[in-house]
């Protein structure tokens, strides 16, 4: 079972759609990761996040720990926002990241 | 923008040809992550450095794999021997650690892609 997991796998919305990506891990963090991958490779962070939520635009990233859960909402989503989305956690003491598999999201016009 | 550099962003190479890729973190982050990425997977830590340190290797790094951080600046990563099964991108990251041991920002490179034909 991987330390990390996501899901969906893929998703596929309409443009404005509201989209949730989850994401489930079974080891102690310091941090919690949301990031972008574009086709091409470059990684972006969106979120690090401990505790709460936290929302930058249109997107919206919450965290459980208790449940050891975290979301990721994109409202009003757009075309633009297609891309793999990842969560990843650091462990303690070090930055290190454990990436889940992605999440490969396509939005249609 | 002096973010995370990474070069060649790509390299094709024949079987059991070496490669080395480089690395250049944002000028004053003290961590440097190297981590590898094949299709559809999420990325696989290879390594990391605190400053010059090597302070872990991944069980993923064989003894075909090795890499450096002189001066605690840039990173170089060289695959000897490559295989076929090295084929995926290899990224690399950089973080300030300061008074918090974890927990801070992470900045990404854009990556090298390496095919062994």
């Amino acid at each position: 079972k991987n330390e990390v997991e996501q899901s969906p796998q893929n998703l596929t919305a309409q443009e404005g759609e509201f989209i949730t990506i989850n994401c489930s891990y079974s080891v102690g963090i310091s941090a919690l990761h949301w990031l972008q991958q574009h086709p091409g490779g470059g990684i972006v962070s969106l979120f690090m996040l401990s505790s709460g939520k936290k929302k930058h635009g249109r997107l919206i990233a919450t965290i459980n720990i208790q449940e050891k859960h975290s979301s990721l909402h994109i409202t009003a989503s757009h075309p633009r926002d297609s891309a793999v989305y990842i969560c990843a956690v650091s462990l303690y003491n070090t930055d290190k990241l454990i990436f889940g598999t992605g999440t490969r999201l396509q939005v249609f016009p | 923008d002096t973010g995370v550099s990474q070069n060649p962003r790509h390299k094709i190479t024949k079987r059991g040809q070496n490669v080395t890729f480089r690395c250049d973190p944002i000028s004053e982050h003290n961590r440097l992550y190297w981590y590898r990425q094949t299709l559809g997977q999420g990325p696989e830590f290879l390594t990391y450095f605190q400053n010059e340190a090597q302070l872990e290797k991944s069980r993923l790094l064989s003894d075909r794999f090795s890499a450096e951080r002189p001066k605690g600046s840039f990173s170089t990563l060289e695959i000897q021997r490559t295989e076929q099964g090295d084929s995926a991108m290899y990224l690399c990251a950089s973080s300030l650690a300061s008074y918090r041991s974890s927990g801070n920002t992470i900045y990404f490179g854009e990556g090298s892609w390496l095919t062994v034909v």
